[in-house]
């Protein structure tokens, strides 16, 4: 079936730079996509969405880009802190019914002090 | 505001043993999620509930995986009996609506559940 993945498992970044984190996605009908960071021990917390409508949103420090060309998401963190240390998943939601949001894998975003 | 309460934070049980999880949604939120999130992978759907009717259970393992949600507000999730590959993280999350639009979804914490 249609599915959500990530093109690198763990990210290693130093304090202070900026991170990029990949998602390649399958589903061209999927209405909206959300990026998710899940710290150890918690549930995903909603970082960022952008509509399939849209290329680029920004928000505080994070930036979403979606290439529908190459069925592309990708999230970039601005001068990363520790306090980033997380996975990240991108996520899906599919146009035409219920919100049912598809997960990807997963990227580990580690920071270096 | 009280987020997505869940219980207990931790199960530890043995194969065909039987478990259930509790989950107290955001206050007002009509849409319940239950999710399963094995170690290394993105949670994935097990059940949606709008009010205390199910919208989608088509990946909820109905042989042995049951959820219910008694007036619309608490819900329960119960895995008789457990096999090894229900080890994994459960869960719930909540969001105002769960209908045609899009509406942000509010996680608990968790259960995790071991198996041996």
């Amino acid at each position: 079936g249609e599915s959500v993945g990530l093109h690198l498992p763990t990210l290693s970044v130093q304090e202070g730079d900026n991170s990029i984190i990949n998602c390649a996605y399958s589903n061209s009908a999927s209405d909206y996509f959300i990026w998710y960071k899940q710290e150890s021990g918690k549930g995903p917390q909603f970082i960022i969405d952008i509509r399939s409508n849209m290329d680029k949103r920004q928000g505080q420090r994070v930036t979403v880009l979606l290439n529908k060309t190459v069925k592309h998401l990708s999230l970039q963190i601005a001068a990363t802190q520790p306090g980033d240390s997380a996975v990240y998943f991108c996520a899906e939601i599919p146009s035409g019914g219920y919100q049912k949001v598809t997960f990807g894998t997963g990227t580990k975003l580690q920071v270096i002090p | 505001e009280a987020g997505v309460a869940q219980s207990p934070r931790y199960k530890i049980i043995e194969k065909r043993q039987s478990v259930a999880f509790w989950c107290n949604p955001i206050s007002g939120h009509a849409t319940l999620y239950w999710y399963q999130q094995i170690l290394g992978q993105g949670p994935k759907l097990l059940i949606q509930f709008q009010n205390n009717g199910v919208v989608d259970d088509s990946q909820l393992p109905k042989d042995r995986f049951s959820a219910e949600r008694l007036k619309g507000v608490d819900s329960t999730l119960k895995i008789q009996p457990a096999k090894l590959e229900d080890s994994a993280v459960y869960l719930c999350a909540s969001s105002l609506s769960g209908g045609f639009s899009y509406n942000e979804q509010f996680f608990g914490p968790g259960t995790r559940l071991t198996v041996l």
